[in-house]
């Protein structure tokens, strides 16, 4: 099983919709985790960090489910703005003391009008 | 100059070719990363340097050379490239490796092709 595994889409919406990717992780001993955002030929920039209780960032809402070793992103009243691929990351915990963040393939994302 | 920069953002190369990839972060911190992307395939870590030791090598081929000089610069120095390396190298900071809520801030990338 892949430490971290991501459906690749592509998911296809139109404007407005509500659309949720999930993202499930191998390692139940991982830390800390995030949503990252990479558009087309650019780098990745973080979106928002996934916190255990849950958190909301405007549109965006982050979900953590331990006991069954995924975590979400909901995307609410999509903009075509949004149309990019989206990367979870996953801190598997200290390996010889450093905490080497581990990268899923990432979701496509294509908001159309 | 803000955040992390990579130069050049552009190169070609021949396979016999010998060059550097650098990289800036001006951020404070003491971590460096640099990772390779391929069309279609996730993000691959390469190296980490935390404090400019290196903490993580990859199995990455030894045509891949990186180098920390100080916190702030990184290089990845490249000879005798294959055409399958063609990707883009991207290079991320953290504020340290030894803590878990560890956010990356990527450069721009250095898209990279051998001919």
């Amino acid at each position: 099983r892949k430490e971290v595994e991501q459906d690749p889409g592509p998911f296809n919406v139109p404007e407005g919709a509500t659309v949720a990717f999930n993202c499930t992780y191998s390692n139940s001993a991982s830390q800390s985790f995030f949503w990252y955002r990479q558009d087309c030929r650019k780098e990745p920039k973080l979106l928002m960090s996934v916190y255990s209780s849950g958190n909301e960032d405007g549109r965006f809402t982050a979900q953590l489910n331990r006991a069954s070793q995924y975590i979400s992103l909901l995307i609410r009243d999509s903009k075509l703005s949004d149309s990019a691929t989206y990367l979870c990351v996953v801190n598997p915990g200290p390996s010889g003391g450093s905490y080497i963040p581990t990268f899923g393939r990432g979701t496509s994302l294509i908001v159309h009008p | 100059e803000t955040g992390v920069t990579q130069t050049p953002r552009h190169l070609v190369m021949g396979m016999t070719n010998k060059k550097s990839l650098k990289c800036e972060q001006h951020l404070g911190h003491n971590a460096m990363y640099w990772y390779k992307q391929s069309a279609k395939k996730p993000l691959e870590l390469m190296f980490v340097y935390s404090l400019e030791e290196r903490v993580e090598n990859n199995s990455v081929p030894s045509r891949f050379s990186p180098e920390c000089p100080n916190s702030s610069h990184l290089f990845l120095h490249l000879h005798t490239l294959q055409p399958e390396d063609s990707a883009l190298y991207l290079c991320a900071s953290s504020q340290d490796s030894s803590g878990g809520d560890n956010e990356q801030f990527f450069g721009p990338g250095t898209r990279l092709t051998v001919l």
